[in-house]
């Protein structure tokens, strides 16, 4: 079965960086291209950056562009999101989920953006 | 950026009624719309995408329509586990948005 796990999550001081990881396995993992989305109690559901199947094509959301960076290694099955330059907003639950519909999400990573 | 705005952002139902939720875009994104349950502390589930097309293994109580700028979504007969919050999110382009969230509680 689609199996998504996120690691990565943690408590970072403003202006840190985290790394976000996504393992996932029951499905060719490079026939699709995949997504990274944030939920935070005030702003609910956000969209953060998605990455072709090969990864040639990348799209951010304004919020992020310039401090986070996407990719893939679709020989190890994983989905990554570096994430520079944090910030108190950037405090959420993170998610990798898989197609243009997202069709299954991962369980989520907490990342926590405070001095 | 597209706007979608989801009506009612709460909604009090029984046991058994039939329910419906809309959702509006700020322009039009053809049929590019998926519908999600979440419960708390869990990961959204999706149930529909395509704004009509129902996931592998979500029950057919659930369904959804239009196309355009207006949808809507709809639980025919409410059960205990049915209670959550459900988004909608366009796809048609970047950067994808969702739905504001309507929270279903128990009447």
């Amino acid at each position: 079965q689609v199996q998504l796990v996120e690691s990565g999550g943690g408590l970072v001081k403003p202006g840190g960086s985290l790394r976000l990881s996504c393992a996932a396995s029951g499905f060719t993992f490079s026939d699709y291209y995949m997504s990274w989305i944030r939920q935070t109690p005030g702003k609910g559901l956000e969209w953060v950056s998605y990455i072709s199947s090969s990864g040639s094509t990348i799209y951010y959301a304004d919020s992020v562009k310039g401090r986070f960076t996407i990719s893939r290694d679709n020989a190890k099955n994983s989905l990554y999101l570096q994430m520079n330059s944090l910030r108190a907003e950037d405090t959420a639950v993170y998610y990798c989920a898989r197609g243009a519909n997202s069709d299954y999400w991962g369980q989520g990573t907490l990342v926590t953006v405070s001095s | 950026d597209i706007q979608m705005t989801q009506s009612p952002s709460s909604l009090s139902a029984s046991v058994g009624d039939r329910v419906t939720i809309t959702c509006r875009a700020s322009q039009g994104i053809s049929n590019y719309l998926a519908w999600f349950q979440q419960k708390p502390g869990k990961a959204p589930k999706s149930l529909i995408y395509a704004a009509s097309s129902l996931q592998s293994g979500v029950p057919s109580k659930f369904s959804g329509s239009g196309s355009g700028t207006d949808f809507t979504f709809t639980i025919s007969s409410l059960q205990p586990e049915d209670f959550a919050t459900y988004y909608c999110q366009q796809y048609n382009s970047y950067p994808y948005t969702f739905g504001q969230g309507t929270k279903l509680e128990i009447k």
